[in-house]
């Protein structure tokens, strides 16, 4: 069973400055990593998915990078309505098997 | 617009059975994997099951294999979970899923969830 593990738990930046999440898998899923928005009350946002492209109508200051066991959200120039929580997810082609992260929260500094 | 709307949930005691629904629109339904995820109160997200765009492949999180099954009409444009032998842990926001694409098997479009409270 693959783990994912993101850090850190919460992190503190200032609107306009630009923040670097983490998520780390237990073993290489080659480039099989989502990102996912969560606003209070609200469902799940797919903001990326491939690591690296980013899904339909996400803003470009939103980008995924890495591959195999290190993954990195870099969201750049921060917006209030930035400032929530981030989960990823690590997705298996066959059998299909989905495992999120324990979400990284976003706060303002 | 892709629209899911879940619908079903409710309290019910340890031990019992429950069944949500998901109505489609908006999108070819027959077309498309289904997913259902869910959240339990302040926690994070858990996938639970996928279906298949025509019901010939199911796969379910190990939490709730055996327990719970997901099925689907693609005449009622509805996805469907039946969980028996609820538990406590089982309590959460059950939200739907679509695919981002016919051969991208990511969830990408979600309803609104509805909570599922086991309690006795």
């Amino acid at each position: 069973e693959i783990v994912m593990t993101q850090s850190p738990a919460t992190l503190s930046v200032s609107p306009g400055g630009k923040a670097t999440l983490s998520c780390r898998a237990s073993q290489s899923v080659i480039s099989n990593l989502a990102w996912y928005q969560q606003k209070p009350g609200q469902a799940p946002r797919l903001l990326i998915f491939g690591a690296s492209t980013r899904a339909t109508g996400i803003p470009a200051r939103f980008s995924g990078s890495g591959s195999g066991t290190e993954f990195t959200l870099t969201i750049s120039s921060l917006q209030s309505e930035d400032f929530t929580v981030y989960y990823c997810q690590h997705y298996n082609n066959w059998p299909p098997l989905y495992t999120f992260g324990q979400g990284t929260k976003l706060e303002i500094k | 617009q892709v629209q899911l709307v879940e619908s079903g949930g409710g309290v019910v005691q340890p031990g019992r059975s429950l069944r949500l629904s998901c109505a489609a629109s908006g999108f070819t339904f027959s077309s498309y994997s289904m997913h259902w995820v869910r959240q339990a109160p302040g926690k994070g997200l858990e996938w639970v099951a996928i279906i298949s765009f025509d019901g010939s492949y199911k796969y379910y999180a190990d939490s709730v294999k055996g327990r719970f099954t997901i099925s689907r009409d693609n005449s009622r444009n509805t996805l469907y979970l039946q969980m028996n032998s609820l538990r406590v842990e089982d309590t959460a926001v059950y939200y739907c899923a679509r695919d981002l694409a016919v051969v991208i098997a990511i969830p990408a479009y979600w309803g609104q969830g509805t909570l599922v409270t086991v309690s006795s």
